[in-house]
């Protein structure tokens, strides 16, 4: 079942930056918000994840709001390369007990293109 | 970096045939996955392991089992291989630590039935 809702698609021009939004409005206390990006024939790639404070990493930095229920995804200055499908994805963090916690459940995502 | 390797990036097999899809992952990761990646489906879980010789069922199980014999090591058998197999299976693998990265992929392997 789908925790998260994310837009279909987005563009965005080379060099600007790029905000994904998700809305996640059912997370609950223990939840962390990941997002992933699968290029073309690739596997997922993990980009970075949070609980409620905001995060930067050397790929992107998650946004996320004061009640939790949102939360963007910037690419600081989009590259052609960044072109993906960015899934947004809320799960218990790592470290909790029980296998199933550790499934992630992939939505559809956001097929973000950069353009030249 | 974590590496995980899946050993075929393309298999080609046909209708009957007994299929084994090979996963190592280089970090002593605790848990593995097994994913099938379809246009218009997404990914959708097959199997995952916690442990070795622990398995536990994703969401579309039917017509797959697995084996993990060594932390290493996760294997997805497909015991009588039909057309609607036909699939991008995906590998990943993740540590159980508080505030660890997430799941590391493998590059898939893109199987055919016929």
């Amino acid at each position: 079942d789908a925790k998260t809702t994310q837009p279909p698609s987005m563009d965005c021009a080379e060099g600007r930056a790029a905000n994904l939004p998700c809305n996640h409005s059912t997370i609950s206390g223990n939840e962390y918000v990941y997002w992933y990006r699968q290029i073309h024939s690739q596997g997922p790639q993990y980009i970075i994840h949070g609980l409620k404070n905001n995060e930067t990493n050397e790929m992107a930095s998650l946004i996320i709001t004061e009640d939790r229920k949102s939360s963007t995804l910037i690419l600081p200055h989009a590259t052609l390369r960044d072109t993906a499908v960015y899934y947004c994805i809320v799960r218990v963090g790592e470290g909790n007990s029980g296998g199933s916690n550790y499934k992630l459940t992939f939505g559809k995502g956001t097929l973000l293109t950069v353009n030249p | 970096d974590v590496k995980v390797t899946q050993s075929s990036r393309y298999l080609v097999k046909r209708t009957g045939e007994k299929v084994f899809l090979e996963c190592v992952q280089d970090m002593d990761h605790e848990n593995m996955f097994w994913y099938r990646q379809d246009p218009g489906l997404g990914l959708r879980l097959i199997y995952f392991s916690y442990d070795v010789k622990m398995k536990e069922k994703g969401d579309i199980p039917e017509g797959y089992s697995v084996s993990r014999e060594k932390k290493e090591r996760f294997s997805l058998i497909l015991e009588s291989a039909s057309t609607n197999q036909t699939s991008m299976y995906l590998c990943a693998s993740s540590l159980t630590q508080k505030g660890a990265r997430g799941y590391t992929f493998g590059s898939g392997t893109r199987l055919t039935v016929v």
